[in-house]
């Protein structure tokens, strides 16, 4: 499985936008990039997923480089309740293999 | 909503003892997944299954078992529990073409052996 490289940790103000970065220099053509968060005592929520095109859902929008070698997960306002930490992974098969994230913090 | 329960959120075993972690899922997906969570190491995959009795060993195995005999459940057997195997154990399913959908995760079993 190509491998993900995400900073350790991350902060933002409450109801600043957010970029989370993710390099994935060796994602292969058939790699989709799915994006999970875990929330404190919980297990990983899906967040958002893409191939090529930038995407949107009703929780971030996922911006990927045109060499697909980077992508960016973005939350337009943060809130407290985005205090998590978020997973850049890569997938090809149905299996699911978590790196060790960026935890994000929201201050007030 | 759809939901991926985990049987029990904290379970304390001795060495040596028999433990089944068990889950289930209302969603119809074909494939389920067992994890564990431990500080430092993130989540690493122990078994999944993409159809009733099937399986699969993912990263660690070892010390695991499995048993799916039907679609919506998927149980993790600690054939002999020992210290190491203290953890947080979650379990996730999701449709066939899992690159294309998410996975939905439970809860996850807290588990201390003692």
């Amino acid at each position: 499985d190509a491998k993900t490289t995400q900073p350790n940790s991350m902060e933002s103000n409450e109801e600043e936008p957010v970029h989370l970065p993710c390099n994935h220099s060796t994602i292969s053509g058939t790699d989709y990039i799915h994006w999970y968060r875990q929330l404190p005592s919980q297990g990983p929520e899906y967040v958002i997923h893409g191939l090529t095109s930038n995407v949107n859902n009703r929780m971030a929008s996922l911006a990927i480089a045109e060499d697909r070698k980077s992508s960016t997960l973005i939350l337009h306002r943060a809130t407290l309740r985005d205090a998590a930490v978020y997973y850049c992974i890569l997938r090809n098969t149905d299996k699911l293999i978590f790196g060790t994230g960026t935890r994000l913090q929201v201050f007030p | 909503d759809v939901k991926v329960t985990q049987s029990s959120r904290y379970l304390v075993k001795r060495t040596g003892e028999k433990v089944f972690l068990e889950c289930v899922q209302d969603m119809d997906h074909e494939n389920m997944f067992w994890y564990r969570q431990d500080p430092g190491l993130g989540l690493r995959l122990i078994y999944f299954s993409y159809d009733v009795k099937m399986k699969e060993k993912g990263d660690i195995p070892e010390g695991y078992s499995v048993s799916r005999e039907k679609k919506e459940r998927f149980s993790l057997i600690l054939e002999s529990a020992s210290t190491n195997q203290t953890s947080m154990y979650l379990c996730a399913s999701s449709p066939t073409g899992g690159q294309l959908s998410g996975y939905t995760f439970g809860s996850g079993t807290r588990l201390t052996v003692v």
